[in-house]
């Protein structure tokens, strides 16, 4: 069984501040996918990574991939209210085809 | 293009009673999920269909639980008799294949069973 680990497991900064936010499995995944799920509503994916150690960005959203492919990291810059929400990891095994695993999730909230 | 349908959006029963829950996926997406959200957690596999094939309903608890998609198409997930535990969000997803890393989620069916 494949488990992701999402810390912390709730966030609540002011607006303008940066965070990260965390991944880890003892597992590697042969691609892992980042969504954001706001309250009502199903997950929206923001990114995928396939490759050991890349770098996506998304304007103020960073995603990393560890070397080994069995963590990740999302940093925002300069956190607005609207990117309040539920930031999801997900991977893909290999071992596993066709199951994403999910982890529990970030509860992020941004204050204005 | 329209995006994953799920109704009802809520739904409030008693214990014991069935529910029935409907997705319509994204016109052309051949893989089907069915997932189970507990608040604060995040989505639980329940079942996933290839076209009109279950091929991965091992964490779907069949003495309750029943999911049918005939025709590759839309599909259904009943749970009869529900229990105070069923309480949750389920999600439907699909994607083009299962080979594909995305998933596009419905907005879920909330359901409150007292």
């Amino acid at each position: 069984t494949q488990l992701l680990e999402q810390s912390p497991q709730f966030l609540s900064i002011q607006e303008g501040e940066n965070l990260t936010v965390y991944c880890n499995s003892s597992s590697v995944f042969s691609s892992l996918q980042w969504y954001r799920q706001e309250p009502g509503e199903g997950p929206v994916l923001l990114v995928t990574v396939v490759t050991g150690g890349e770098v996506k960005k998304l304007k103020r959203l960073t995603f990393q991939f560890g070397d080994a492919r069995k963590d990740s990291s999302l940093h925002i810059t300069a956190a607005q209210p609207g990117d309040t929400g539920l930031y999801l990891c997900a991977g893909l095994a290999n071992t596993n085809a066709g199951k994403s695993t999910f982890g529990d999730g970030t509860t992020l909230t941004v204050k204005p | 293009e329209a995006g994953v349908v799920q109704s009802p959006r809520y739904k409030i029963i008693e214990k014991k009673q069935p529910v029935a829950f409907w997705c319509n996926p994204i016109s052309g997406h051949n893989t089907l999920y069915w997932y189970l959200q507990n608040l604060g957690q995040g989505p639980e596999l329940l079942i996933r269909y290839e076209n009109e094939e279950a091929v991965d309903d091992s964490q779907l608890p069949k003495d309750r639980f029943s999911a049918e998609r005939l025709k590759g198409v839309d599909s259904t997930l009943k749970i009869q008799p529900a229990e105070l535990g069923d309480s949750a969000v389920y999600l439907c997803a699909s994607s083009p294949q299962w080979t594909s890393d995305e998933q596009f989620f419905g907005p879920g069916t909330r359901l409150t069973v007292l």
